[in-house]
């Protein structure tokens, strides 16, 4: 089983600010790295795939990078939306299809 | 665009059976992608239990398999999850989801809290 580290657990930051965060594989997951976003009481919300891609909808202040086994996502200028959980997830190969255990952004 | 409900008992007995269906809109049973089950305990990460193909195959999570079973009805549009052997453990907001080859989850039903509690 492939296992998905994010880090930071918690993100503290003001509206307007710049987020980075990262999501790093136990192995090469090459580019078959999505980002999720979740709010409370929601299902999550596909932001990124294949690492760098962004979803149908999703606004550009959202960034992926990285392949192989180290990610990230970049949050250019938060909106007040933007604060929410973050969620890796892997879809290399075969299953067990694994996420991360989550990075919350929230407002400092 | 494909939309996902799951429905079901929002509470099951400590060794009972846990039964959940996903009712599909927008998209055909009969073909692909792959439909999903991922669960999320209270104020706790994802967890994907397994996935069906619309042959019939399925994949199930190594942690689970031994308790999971989920089966398709393309006559009522519909997929299903049992888990079996319940315990407190398996407190959850279960989801449907859908998976194409080579692709992450791309739509997902609104989730269903499901509680195991005597």
């Amino acid at each position: 089983e492939i296992v998905l580290t994010q880090s930071p657990g918690t993100l503290s930051l003001s509206p307007g600010g710049r987020a980075t965060l990262s999501c790093r594989a136990s192995q090469s997951v090459s580019s078959y790295l999505a980002w999720f976003q979740q709010k409370p009481g929601q299902a999550p919300r596909l932001l990124i795939y294949g690492a760098s891609t962004r979803a149908t909808g999703i606004p550009d202040r959202f960034s992926g990078s990285g392949s192989g086994t180290d990610f990230t996502l970049t949050i250019s200028r938060l909106e007040p939306e933007d604060f929410a959980v973050y969620y890796c997830q892997q879809y290399a190969g075969s299953p067990p299809w694994t996420f991360g255990q989550g990075t919350k952004v929230e407002i400092k | 665009q494909v939309q996902l409900q799951e429905s079901g008992p929002g509470l099951v007995k400590p060794s009972g059976t846990l039964s959940l269906t996903c009712a599909v809109s927008g998209g055909s049973l009969s073909s692909g992608p792959w439909w999903s089950w991922v669960r999320q305990p209270p104020g706790k990460g994802l967890e994907w239990i397994g996935e069906i193909w619309h042959t019939g195959a399925t994949k199930y999570n190594p942690s689970l398999k031994s308790r999971v079973t989920i089966s398709i009805d393309k006559s009522k549009n519909h997929f299903s999850l049992n888990l079996s052997s319940v315990t407190a453990a398996d407190t959850a907001v279960y989801y449907c989801a859908t998976k194409a080859a080579a692709s992450p989850f791309h739509y997902w039903g609104q989730g269903t809290l499901v509680t195991v509690s005597s």
